[in-house]
């Protein structure tokens, strides 16, 4: 069946570098995407979307970008902080229905 | 509460008895999610309500679980025989509208251990 899936299952950075998490989705008629980040004993958070018709969308320190060429879909963290270090997990919805999730990234941040 | 709220929060269960997991989503919400999600794993759809349309069914891993949704509001998730297998965390989440380009928002889910 049609799944998310994540390149790197861990990433370990240094505190106040970029971090760059990896996300291929297999459904090319999904128009809506989105990254959670669950912190340890918690439920999944949002963090920013961004729908089929855009490429690239911009948070607070975050930024998500999206090649429907290839279906990859990337979350790009800067600076790093100790703060961020999570399990993150893409997700895409298909005409707005049920979430699919990925296997999630664990990342960590060294001091 | 403002969030989605599920209880118990913590949950064993000896293998072979029934439970039964709560989940209160944020009110408004038309949508209803269930997931579970293994040790150090990723989230595995369970099922999802829309309003007061028949539920997709399609994720629940045998007919041992079923899940009821009242009034449209709070929901029950209903394992049966429960075995060892069974042992994760189940989170629920609901969003506004379930066919909108919506954020989900989840609750802090419930641990199951079946021993």
């Amino acid at each position: 069946g049609e799944s998310v899936g994540l390149h790197l299952p861990t990433l370990s950075v240094q505190e106040g570098d970029n971090s760059i998490i990896n996300c291929a989705y297999s459904n090319s008629a999904s128009d809506y995407f989105i990254w959670y980040k669950q912190e340890s004993g918690k439920g999944p958070q949002f963090i920013i979307d961004i729908r089929s018709n855009m490429d690239k969308r911009q948070g607070q320190r975050v930024t998500v970008l999206l090649n429907k060429t290839v279906k990859h879909l990337s979350l790009q963290i800067a600076a790093t902080q100790p703060g961020d270090s999570a399990v993150y997990f893409c997700a895409e919805k298909t005409g707005g229905f049920k979430t699919i999730f990925g296997a999630g990234t664990r990342l960590f941040v060294k001091a | 509460g403002a969030g989605v709220s599920q209880s118990p929060s913590n949950k064993v269960t000896e293998k072979g008895k029934d439970v039964e997991l709560r989940c209160d989503p944020i009110s408004g919400h038309t949508a209803l999610y269930w997931y579970r999600q293994s040790l150090g794993q990723g989230l595995e759809f369970l099922i999802y309500f829309q309003g007061n349309s028949a539920p997709d069914k399609s994720g629940l891993p045998s007919d041992r679980f079923s899940a009821e949704r009242t009034g449209g509001s709070v929901s029950t998730l209903t394992i049966q025989r429960t075995q060892q297998e069974d042992s994760a965390v189940y989170l629920c989440a609901s969003s506004p509208q379930g066919q909108m380009n919506t954020e989900a928002f989840f609750g802090q889910g419930t641990r199951l251990t079946v021993v």
